[in-house]
């Protein structure tokens, strides 16, 4: 089956620092991708969908300029925590919709970060 | 807004038992439902995907049901082991979205 691939699956990063979450389908294109955050014992929280080659849209209440996400191929998103701090500790993941495949969603396997 | 609510939150049983996990949602407009796995420190893997207009789907010692109507689904795992000890999530496809569960706890005693 398709598989969409997440690095790296864990990160421990300096608060104030940035940190780049990669997001790729492997053996197909996506030119749609979704990125979750999850925090512990809640749901998976829809954080952004993200378009090859146009502006990600954002859900309520989350900051783009802190979470930027480029979608530059349609292979690869990325998702960039910018000046990282202890609340921004979770885990985070992305899935791909194979392009012209309705509404069939990979997920990848996630990626924890840690902020200390 | 599409809410989605599964019950227990945690359930715990002895190996062999047959069980049943609940999800339930508001908005019955989904275009197809999903049941997914996620162990502890991993992603999810996908388990079940029954599509709007079926009743229900089956792979090995798992059934998922479908009934739109009342907005409701279950996952019924037969003779469980303690392998299946994870949490369960369902997932409702609205539109563009998944819409997920809070998830349930499952831990198969030996």
């Amino acid at each position: 089956g398709a598989v969409v691939s997440q690095h790296p699956s864990r990160v421990i990063c300096k608060s104030g620092t940035s940190v780049k979450i990669e997001c790729r389908s492997l053996d197909f294109q996506a030119t749609t991708m979704f990125w979750y955050r999850q925090f512990p014992k809640q749901s998976l929280m829809l954080m952004a969908t993200s378009n090859e080659g146009s502006k990600a849209t954002y859900e309520q209440g989350v900051e783009k300029d802190k979470f930027l996400i480029n979608h530059a191929s349609l292979t690869l998103s990325t998702l960039t925590v910018t000046s990282a701090h202890p609340e921004d500790s979770s885990f985070y993941i992305c899935s791909a919709r194979p392009t012209n495949s309705g509404n069939t969603i990979y997920f990848g396997e996630g990626s924890w970060l840690t902020v200390v | 807004k599409q809410e989605v609510t599964q019950i227990p939150a945690a359930l715990s049983v002895p190996e062999g038992e047959n069980l049943v996990l609940n999800c339930s949602f508001t908005d019955s407009a989904i275009y197809n439902l999903q049941w997914f796995r996620q162990d502890p420190g991993k992603g999810l893997t996908s388990l079940l995907l029954i599509q709007s207009s079926q009743r229900e789907q089956t792979s090995g010692r798992l059934n998922a049901s479908l009934d739109k109507s009342s907005g409701r689904s279950t996952l019924y795992i037969a003779a469980s082991q303690p392998g299946d000890s994870a949490t369960y999530l369902c997932a409702v496809v609205t539109g563009n979205q998944f819409y997920f569960g809070t998830g349930t706890s499952l831990t198969v005693i030996p």
